[in-house]
């Protein structure tokens, strides 16, 4: 099983600022199966990023992935209010695994 | 527009049993592969269970084989869960996500529902 760690687990920002997120996993990853959702309170998750940097539909371009091999990014360019929330890492396949998420939270 | 609607959570006592459904629309539900994720409260997202467009292909996380079912009714356009010999570790908000049709990147989850709630506590 592929083990994804997120760093950091909560990352204190203040709107208009550049968010960096990581995702670590365990074993190589291909770049094609790795995803990103966002998850505010009380909601479901949302898929953001899919093959490691496309952005799904509707999905604003301030947000973007990149990465490959065991190590992915997710960034948010400029943070609107509305981007506090928790993100998730995906690995997709047959045995699909998350990682722990990475809260975003107002400074 | 997409929707899944969960329901058939609740309070159930360890050992017990609670099926859960899934009611989809606006999309053909025959040509997509669905899962089950849960979500133990305040905590992260767990892959609990895959079934093929067809229903000819299943998966399970190992914490529910052989304890849990999935199934669907395409001519019903639902997806169920069945859970039996449930434990306080079931304990979670369950969701039933689609699987996107992007292939090549390994099928990520497009669409979720609102989730249902099933509590395992004496």
């Amino acid at each position: 099983e592929i083990v994804l760690t997120q760093s950091p687990g909560t990352l204190s920002l203040s709107p208009g600022e550049r968010a960096t997120l990581s995702c670590r996993a365990s074993q190589s990853v291909s770049s094609s199966y790795l995803a990103w959702y966002q998850q505010k309170p009380g909601q479901a998750p949302r898929l953001l990023i899919y093959g490691a940097s496309s952005r799904a539909t509707g999905i604003p371009d301030r947000f973007s992935g990149s990465g490959s091999g065991t190590d992915f990014t997710l960034t948010i360019s400029r943070l609107e209010p509305e981007d506090f929330a928790v993100y998730y890492c995906q690995q997709c396949g047959s045995s699909p695994t998350f990682g722990p998420g990475t809260k975003v939270e107002i400074k | 527009e997409v929707q899944l609607v969960e329901s058939g959570g609740g309070l159930v006592q360890p050992g017990g049993s609670l099926r859960l459904s899934c009611a989809a629309s606006g999309f053909t539900f025959s040509s997509y592969e669905m899962n089950w994720v849960r979500q133990a409260p305040g905590k992260g997202l767990e892959w609990v269970s895959y079934i093929s467009s067809s229903g000819s292909t299943i998966y399970y996380a190992d914490s529910v084989k052989g304890r849990f079912t999935i199934s669907r009714d395409n001519a019903k356009n639902s997806l169920y869960l069945q859970m039996n010999s449930l434990r306080a570790e079931d304990t979670a908000v369950y969701y039933c996500a689609r699987e996107s049709h992007y292939y090549a990147s390994g099928s990520p989850f497009d669409y979720w529902g609102q989730g249902t709630l099933v509590t395992v506590s004496s």
